[in-house]
């Protein structure tokens, strides 16, 4: 089984401060981990991935992510908040798995709120 | 181009009722992911079509099925609907089935209410 765990409801951060928002995973095998943005009664927004490679992956709107495969960690990132970054992030784990697909498994998501 | 589609918007229901979303991919896409997302929670794993065959299914009960179309639209279908079906329904589309680069996007969604 997969799971991830994101354990901050949330995080406020003032604009053009750094922000961190945490997440762990645990499954078997190698992860491939996401980054998703929802704005309010909005879909989800593709932020970042990371399948293979380099531990720093940059993604879009100046957000990376850093995996740790040791502290099973993939935390996103961004140097300089903007207030336009306010809404709720998801982490998310992917694994095939027969009959279950290709599925993502997604954290509880945290509410990121950068302020004035 | 066009991202993913999904239609209706919003959609009220009474207890008991059946009730048919419809999802339209990003063109070129073949594989179709349904997720059911309830307020406060990150979204659950419903459904996943490749090529018109289910190829994966999540824990939900037999109220939901699903169907691909030759050009790859999809319909999540839910019957004798309960109010815990109240939730965002999300369709998510990608190119494959299980390519390791391959990535899920995700449509607006469809709000459903059940009364």
């Amino acid at each position: 089984a997969q799971s991830v765990a994101q354990p901050e409801d949330q995080v406020n951060v003032a604009e053009g401060n750094p922000l961190t928002v945490k997440c762990t995973y645990s499954v078997s095998g190698n992860p491939y981990l996401f980054w998703y943005v929802q704005y309010p009664n909005r879909g989800l927004q593709f932020l970042l991935k990371y399948i293979t490679g380099d531990n720093l992956v940059k993604g879009s709107y100046g957000f990376e992510a850093e995996f740790n495969k040791s502290q099973t960690s993939f935390h996103l990132k961004k140097p300089s908040a903007l207030v336009s970054d306010s809404a709720l992030y998801f982490c998310a784990v992917r694994r095939w798995a027969a009959g279950g697909g290709n599925k993502l498994t997604f954290g509880t998501g945290t509410q990121l709120k950068v302020e004035l | 181009d066009a991202g993913v589609t999904q239609s209706p918007t919003h959609l009220i229901k009474t207890r008991g009722q059946h009730v048919t979303l419809r999802c339209s991919p990003i063109s070129g896409h073949k594989s179709v992911s349904w997720y059911q997302q309830v307020l406060g929670q990150g979204p659950q794993f419903i459904f996943q079509y490749y090529e018109k065959e289910e190829r994966g299914r999540g824990n939900f009960p037999d109220r939901f099925s699903a169907r691909q179309f030759p050009n790859y639209s999809s319909e999540l279908n839910v019957n004798a609907l309960l109010l815990g079906d109240s939730a965002l329904y999300l369709c998510a589309s990608s190119l494959q089935l299980r390519g390791q680069r391959d990535t899920q996007y995700f449509g607006p969604g469809t709000r459903l209410t059940v009364l």
